[in-house]
């Protein structure tokens, strides 16, 4: 199956920076992104839908000006937490769907701690 | 509202016993469901879906529209399967998809 890869697998960062979480496909062209986010012992859920080239469609409740997600080329989206706090730690994970859209592949996820 | 409903957080049974982890849905639409699964330390991966119709490492899920429920069933469970698994409903043309809590299923030897 198309693998999609997720950069960093954790990251450590301070409270009030904003970290930045790359999500590429690596066999494949993503037309189509999607972040979740897991919290330890939940469900995913989802933040976010991002087609290439145009602007992210955010879920209910999820602050578009503090998860900014990019997804600039059809290999990669990128989504960059900003003026991060501690509650926004958690596992965020990528999942990408192609021209043919036959199925979603979800990448390896992060770990982001806020420290 | 859309939503996807898996009732029990944990599965244990022995190795060689039946298994059925519960999936229920609620979405207006024609539902699309499938179910993932997530080994120790490995990502997410598709089990099988309901379009298919397969049997997937012996497991098998029919929809029941009736009863709005995608159940997965196994006849004899192995150690291996233990593992996350995870109920999804895809609610657009994309793969946007909506995922119950999880069952964490444990085979016991």
């Amino acid at each position: 199956g198309a693998v999609v890869s997720q950069h960093p697998s954790r990251v450590i960062c301070k409270s009030g920076t904003s970290v930045k979480i790359e999500c590429r496909s690596l066999d494949f062209q993503a037309t189509t992104m999607f972040w979740y986010r897991q919290f330890p012992k939940q469900s995913l859920m989802l933040m976010a839908t991002s087609n290439e080239g145009s602007k992210a469609t955010y879920e209910q409740g999820v602050e578009k000006d503090k998860f900014l997600i990019n997804h600039a080329s059809l290999t990669l989206s990128t989504l960059t937490v900003t003026s991060a706090h501690p509650e926004d730690s958690s596992f965020y994970i990528c999942s990408a769907t192609g021209f043919v859209n036959t199925e979603a592949f979800f990448g390896q996820g992060t770990r982001l701690t806020v420290v | 509202a859309q939503r996807v409903t898996q009732p029990e957080k944990l599965l244990s049974v022995f190795k060689g016993a039946p298994v059925e982890l519960k999936c229920n849905y609620s979405y207006s639409g024609s539902p699309e469901l499938f179910w993932y699964v997530q080994y120790s330390r490995q990502r997410l991966q598709l089990l099988l879906r309901h379009i298919s119709r397969e049997s997937i490492k012996g497991f098998t899920a029919d929809l029941n529209k009736g009863e709005t429920s995608f159940h997965l069933k196994k006849p004899f469970a192995q150690e291996e399967d233990s593992a996350m698994y995870y109920c999804a409903l895809r609610v657009d043309s994309s793969y946007k998809l909506i995922f119950g809590s999880g069952t964490r299923l444990l085979v016991r030897p």
